[in-house]
């Protein structure tokens, strides 16, 4: 069945360091590939999305591409701030399992002043 | 920005007792999912909800578990008899015909069973 795997965390990181979050994925057709963001107390938002091979998604500098070869969605951001400690989660749908998410582990990202 | 609600924001609970916990979905949306996730472990389907009926659930959506959407605005989620393993923040979801593939998420319930 569908399935997605993230890196396991806590992945610790000084300011202003690059971020890199690995996903993979096992999909049967062409699913779509999302990334969530869990806050310390807070529910699960949106962070980014890509809907076909080679799509970019990207919001707050976060970036992920969809790589159909690779089967992967790495999320990455170039300078991280204390503000992104949370948990990400990487997750997939398929239109015919009425958009029913799968989802990974979580990582959860602290980052240190 | 629209948004889903839900209600209890934490819910304290004996085992046994039954729990409905409450979402408004974003308006005019029309699929409509719980979700659940175990404190440190990965979150979990449990049912999706459209047309009025359940288009599909997870196996831990078992008899003890039932959904209804009893008016125009509502989506609840009823445990009849909890557990000390219900013990869960649960996410309500919803997606639009127009939204794509997203599905929007409220902030969770966090229930606690004693």
């Amino acid at each position: 069945g569908d399935s997605v795997t993230q890196m396991e965390g806590p992945v610790t990181l000084s300011e202003e360091a690059f971020l890199t979050i690995n996903c993979t994925y096992t999909a049967t057709g062409y699913p779509s590939l999302f990334w969530y963001v869990q806050y310390p107390g807070e529910g699960l938002q949106l962070l980014l999305k890509a809907t076909k091979a080679d799509d970019k998604g990207s919001n707050k500098g976060f970036e992920a591409t969809y790589r159909k070869e690779t089967t992967s969605f790495h999320l990455e951001k170039g300078s991280v701030q204390v503000s992104d400690s949370a948990v990400y989660f990487c997750a997939l749908s398929r239109a015919g399992s009425n958009y029913q998410l799968i989802w990974g582990a979580g990582t959860k990202l602290i980052i240190k002043p | 920005e629209p948004e889903v609600t839900q209600t209890p924001s934490h819910q304290v609970t004996q085992m046994g007792q039954e729990v409905i916990l409450r979402c408004v979905p974003i308006s005019n949306h029309l699929y409509f999912y719980w979700y659940r996730q175990i404190l440190g472990q990965k979150v979990e389907f449990l049912v999706s909800f459209y047309n009025n009926e359940i288009s599909e659930k997870s196996e831990i959506f078992d008899d003890q578990f039932s959904v209804e959407r009893p008016d125009g605005s509502n989506f609840t989620l009823k445990i009849r008899s909890t557990k000390l393993e219900d013990s869960a923040m649960y996410f309500c979801a919803s997606k639009g015909t127009n939204s794509g593939n997203t599905i929007y998420f409220g902030e969770g319930s966090w229930l606690t069973v004693v």
